[in-house]
């Protein structure tokens, strides 16, 4: 079975500052991988995805994610950061097989500070 | 709806009591899927349904919660003989395919607290 672990609970950068969220997972074969971004009292939200191909993916709102098979991770970034960007931040695992639905990290709550 | 719709966003009810929480996915989405957040935690998967059957309920932690999706759109999730550990934000997501493989749309979720 897939898992998924985000090492980082809390993260806090300086508004303009670079950022990167870590993820790493556990998977027998090349997993589908995603990152979702929740805002408070809102729903997840799909940032990016990974299915195949380039390993580099690029997502909403200025991020992207490269996926290393090499270390098992999947990390998000972007080069500045902006105080919306505060939230928390979910790495999923989807297998390739049907049936298997996504698997969730406990997220990384990131803060913003001027 | 142009989004999944959850209802109702939030739900108090006492130790032992019986609770049903709505989920109206996106028009033509046929997968749905049951997922509980609680604090602190990542969403955990609870079920699945492709069309009208539960694919996957293996998320399910007891006999005391079932869900259903009688047309293959609405959904409601049943929770029996409520316990405070149960209190949890469920969410609810839909999809066009396969599970694993696509994006899936959150509602906002149905806050349940059990007192």
């Amino acid at each position: 079975a897939q898992s998924v672990t985000q090492p980082d609970i809390h993260i806090t950068v300086s508004e303009g500052a670079s950022l990167e969220l870590r993820c790493n997972y556990s998977y027998g074969a090349t997993p589908y991988l995603f990152w979702y971004v929740q805002s408070p009292g809102q729903g997840l939200q799909l940032l990016l995805k990974y299915f195949s191909g380039d390993t580099l993916v690029q997502g909403i709102k200025g991020f992207e994610a490269e996926f290393k098979r090499s270390q098992s991770s999947f990390n998000l970034r972007k080069p500045s950061v902006h105080w919306s960007d505060a939230a928390e931040y979910f790495c999923a695992v989807g297998a390739r097989q049907a049936g298997t639905a996504l698997i969730f990290g406990k997220g990384t709550t990131l803060s913003v500070s001027s | 709806g142009a989004g999944v719709s959850q209802t109702p966003s939030n739900k108090v009810t006492e130790k032992g009591k019986y609770v049903e929480l709505r989920c109206d996915p996106i028009s033509g989405h046929t997968a749905l899927y049951w997922y509980r957040q609680s604090l602190g935690q990542g969403p955990e998967f609870l079920i699945y349904f492709q069309g009208t059957g539960a694919a996957d309920d293996s998320g399910l932690p007891n006999d005391r919660f079932f869900a259903v999706r009688p047309e293959g759109s609405v959904s409601t999730l049943k929770i029996q003989r409520t316990e405070r550990g149960d209190s949890a934000v469920y969410l609810c997501a839909s999809s066009l395919g396969q599970p694993g493989t696509g994006e899936l749309f959150f509602g906002e979720g149905s806050r349940l607290t059990v007192l």
